[in-house]
């Protein structure tokens, strides 16, 4: 089990540009969620899906991020424009069957500058 | 809504010494309940979890919890800390059927002095 598996691990860009996050969950998993770690605000769930479809998108802050989830094996984050407020760490983590624990990937760095 | 409160944000023992970090949630019926460790530069780790049943549950690395329904509190333990307990922890519940999304506390990050 390779585990999750996140893309890439750091990422430094200027603002405006279109930043792209990957992530690979682990192999028969059917729930895929995106988080975000700051300082100020900690962990904040930003979307999750089930079986590829998105089910709540409630914490995505704004029209500049979106979440596709094309296949049972990949999904993306994208944020664009990126503004140097987007600077955190971004989290994907999968699970299995219902309430089963979350299995986080080690993390994306963003910085925007 | 559910919510989850880490009182602490920041605890400092020595090592041997025992561990209490505290977690409060608010919610009408009983969730299921998780504790998460990070550490530096890495992704969550489940700790142990809680669904039903005996209220003291078992975690890996020597860590146990205790699900208090009348105190809402579902507090992690350790008897005896070793330095690389150093870590920050993380307390979430999850809602019962429907959403499975887990809401996390802000986290209390452990420091062990030698």
């Amino acid at each position: 089990d390779a585990g999750v598996i996140q893309s890439p691990r750091h990422e430094v860009t200027e603002m405006g540009q279109e930043v792209t996050l990957r992530c690979k969950p682990i192999s028969g998993h059917n729930s895929l969620f995106w988080y975000r770690q700051t300082m100020m605000r900690g962990l904040e769930l930003l979307i999750y899906f089930n079986n590829n479809v998105p089910i709540d998108d409630s914490g995505m802050p704004e029209d500049r991020f979106s979440a596709k989830m094309p296949n049972a094996s990949f999904s993306t984050l994208k944020i664009q424009p990126s503004e140097p407020r987007d600077s955190a760490v971004y989290f994907c983590a999968s699970s299995g069957i219902d309430n089963s624990p979350l299995h986080f990937g080690n993390g994306t760095r963003l910085t925007v500058t | 809504a559910q919510s989850v409160t880490q009182p602490d944000i920041h605890i400092t023992v020595s090592e041997g010494a025992s561990l209490e970090l505290r977690c409060n949630y608010s919610y009408g019926a009983t969730p299921y309940l998780f504790w998460y460790v990070q550490s530096p530069g890495q992704g969550l780790q489940l700790l142990l979890k809680y669904f039903s049943g005996d209220t003291l549950v078992q975690g890996i690395k020597g860590f146990e919890a205790e699900f208090k329904r009348s105190q809402s509190s579902f507090n992690l333990r350790k008897p005896s800390v070793h330095w690389s307990d150093a870590a920050e922890y993380f307390c979430a519940p999850l809602r019962d059927g429907g959403s499975e999304k887990l809401v996390f506390g802000k986290g209390t990050k452990l420091t062990v002095n030698p």
